[in-house]
């Protein structure tokens, strides 16, 4: 079974410039994940999607962040335009189902803003 | 609310020896709790997990947890350390009236000394 896939997993920009990012779930996972890992943090989930319904973006800095998933099932996340602060590393993570699964991650794609 | 404590940012053990990181949670609610582990530039991998039942958890690579409900703890142990343990643990906590919104812990960065 082949895992979530992400890309890019390096990027580089300069701030004010804009940046995007795909991920493929799992196949067959109805559920998925966008979180954003500063350096020394935990995740921080930034939006949830049910097959290709927004669950929660509750936490989504939406000026300048936006995402989708319209088919159901990759999903892209976009920054327009970047800020410094915005460097991290960007998860993206699946669940088969919505409630008390266990969630698979991708390899991450790591955001530097100059 | 819920949220994650992991105390100890940074824990050192010698090769061999008992692994102990800690975890507390808060939660109003029966809470499902997860650790997972991080190995440089890549996604977060599940060790473990407690939903209901058991309280004492076996995970992948000899790691171990108990949930103790009346410290709201979930600590992860493994007896011995092995060089391959290096790594970023993380605690995440979430319930069944969360839509299964995962909250992570800071981590816990975690150095095996040989």
């Amino acid at each position: 079974e082949a895992g979530v896939a992400q890309s890019p997993r390096y990027k580089i920009i300069e701030k004010r410039q804009s940046v995007a990012f795909w991920c493929n779930p799992i196949s067959g996972h109805a559920t998925l994940y966008w979180y954003q890992q500063i350096l020394g943090q935990g995740p921080k989930l930034l939006i949830q999607f049910q097959n290709n319904g927004v669950v929660d973006d509750s936490q989504l800095p939406k000026d300048r962040f936006s995402a989708e998933r319209l088919k159901g099932v990759d999903s892209t996340l976009k920054i327009q335009p970047a800020k410094l602060e915005d460097s991290a590393v960007y998860l993206c993570a699946s669940t088969q189902q919505m409630y008390q699964e266990t969630q698979y991650f991708g390899p991450g794609t790591r955001l530097l803003v100059l | 609310a819920q949220s994650v404590t992991q105390l100890g940012s940074h824990v050192s053990v010698s090769e061999g020896a008992l692994v102990l990181l800690r975890c507390n949670y808060s939660s109003s609610v029966p809470p499902y709790l997860f650790w997972y582990v991080q190995y440089p530039n890549q996604g977060l991998q599940l060790l473990l997990k407690y939903t209901t039942g058991a309280t004492l958890v076996k995970g992948i690579n000899g790691f171990e947890a108990e949930f103790k409900k009346s410290e709201t703890s979930f600590h992860l142990t493994k007896p011995s350390a092995h060089m391959s343990d290096a790594a970023e643990y993380f605690c995440a906590v979430t319930s069944s009236n969360t839509g299964n919104q995962f909250y992570f812990g800071t981590g816990t960065s975690l150095t095996v000394i040989p």
